[in-house]
């Protein structure tokens, strides 16, 4: 399977604990996104890495949430100190960008369900 | 997101056309998209358009793009039980910097015998 991978699919943790996603994105991508996604709604953009610099975050990714993509291949997401309304779908997507490449088509995980009770 | 509008639900008999609407307000956006989602499933991609053409068709599906009045609309021909799922409607563009994607609310595409 050469898709979008993430790790876990699901999550089930405590108010207060810290959690850790992994995304795998298409090999060669060299751009990688996360987005959130709550219930009955579209997916919103949290943070952009094009190789192992993380450009872009929005404002939704407070201090508790951290990403890396130390090599320029796969990404965590970390959240500290997880809050009730941290409970979403957390989706990973990657894209080739460059000169010839035409749209930046982003390609997207199965994401990791985050419940946190 | 606010910038992007999508009717929440459509029910269609199998074997009709489907047809879901989507609003933008980014008039700089580049490239639009359409994206499926099937229960507890990430999004896959089905198709996209350039904000130069008005149409695009691929297979049973056909976009078609008013940009004047920053209308999108995606077209599945011959709807089967299998298309039933929630398709997002996507655009980039400097409201959101050329590499987010803007998503609307999704419609619930129901599909029956």
């Amino acid at each position: 399977d050469t898709g979008v991978s993430q790790d876990p699919r699901h999550k089930i943790t405590k108010r207060g604990q810290n959690v850790t996603f992994r995304c795998d994105p298409i090999s060669e991508h060299n751009r990688l996104y996360w987005y959130r996604q709550t219930l009955g709604q579209g997916p919103e953009f949290l943070t952009y890495f094009q190789n192992e610099a993380q450009l872009e975050k929005s404002r939704l990714l407070s201090d508790r949430f951290s990403a890396e993509r130390p090599k320029g291949s796969f990404s965590t997401l970390e959240i500290q100190r997880t809050e009730q309304g941290d409970s979403a779908m957390y989706l990973c997507a990657s894209s080739l960008a460059g000169p010839g490449t035409g749209t930046d088509t982003q390609y997207f995980g199965p994401g990791t369900r985050l419940t946190v009770l | 997101g606010e910038d992007v509008e999508q009717s929440l639900f459509l029910s269609v008999r199998e074997g009709d056309s489907s047809v879901i609407n989507c609003t933008y307000t980014d008039s700089s956006s580049t490239y639009l998209y359409w994206y499926k989602q099937e229960p507890g499933a990430g999004l896959q991609l089905l198709t996209y358009i350039f904000s130069n053409m008005d149409m695009k068709q691929d297979q049973r599906l056909t976009v078609l793009l008013n940009k004047k009045d920053k209308h999108l609309s995606l077209r599945i021909a011959d709807t089967q039980t299998g298309d039933s799922a929630i398709y997002f409607c996507a655009h980039d563009g400097l409201s959101g910097g050329y590499n987010k994607l803007i998503f609307g609310a999704g419609t619930r595409l129901a599909v029956h015998p």
